[in-house]
């Protein structure tokens, strides 16, 4: 069975200062492992897919990367409007359906 | 291009009552995933449509059900509410590659 772990469950920055989150994972074939960002009462909306153990991915002060357990959200000069969970979500082919197995999400909270 | 589009936003139902959401897919999106998400939970796997015919199920029980309609918009029934059921229900929908779910910003559902 497929299973995301993300940590930590929450974290509190002060505007500027840089940080990571995890996700780490343990899925049988790995097919895409995706980060979204959702803030509160809304859908998740759709940040990097990466593929590859290796592949990293950029967007703005956002950058994901990859390895063959585990993969990293790091914030770079984070600002207010970033404040939101992150969850992060893994495919594996199973069956014949894409399903999506996410994790319990990261709560960001980016102090002014 | 429109998003993915769910209503209603929010609904409250009796313990026991029979509820159905709506979801119209992105446009060009020939398949729709349904998911609950608990609160501070990552969302979780329903099921899954494409081209009309359920091709994926998670771990939820038959009185949870859909339809996919010609044009691709979705439909999730959920019979005899239980408390338990109270969440944020999300769709989602893709062209069928495993890059880039859209999600509907979901419907609210309490069951009191």
């Amino acid at each position: 069975e497929d299973q995301v772990t993300q940590s930590p469950e929450a974290l509190r920055l002060q505007e500027g200062e840089s940080s990571s989150l995890n996700c780490s994972y343990t899925v049988s074939g790995l097919r895409g492992l995706f980060w979204y960002r959702q803030d509160p009462g809304k859908g998740p909306e759709f940040l990097f897919t990466l593929y590859s153990a290796g592949e990293e991915k950029e967007k703005e002060r956002l950058k994901a990367t990859l390895t063959k357990k585990e993969s990293f959200l790091h914030i770079t000069a984070p600002k207010p409007e970033d404040s939101a969970t992150y969850l992060c979500a893994v495919h594996s082919p199973w069956g014949s359906a894409r399903q999506l197995t996410f994790g319990s999400g990261t709560q960001l909270t980016v102090l002014p | 291009e429109t998003g993915v589009t769910q209503s209603p936003t929010h609904l409250i139902k009796t313990r026991g009552q029979q509820v159905t959401l709506r979801c119209s897919s992105q446009s060009g999106h020939n398949t729709v995933s349904w998911y609950q998400q608990a609160l501070g939970q990552g969302p979780q796997f329903i099921f899954q449509y494409y081209r009309e015919e359920e091709n994926g199920r998670g771990n939820f029980p038959p009185r949870f059900s859909g339809l996919q309609f010609p044009n691709y918009s979705s439909e999730l029934n959920v019979n005899a509410l239980e408390l338990d059921d109270s969440a944020l229900y999300l769709c989602a929908s893709t062209s069928g590659t495993i890059y880039g779910y859209t999600f509907g910003s979901g419907t609210r559902l309490t069951v009191v």
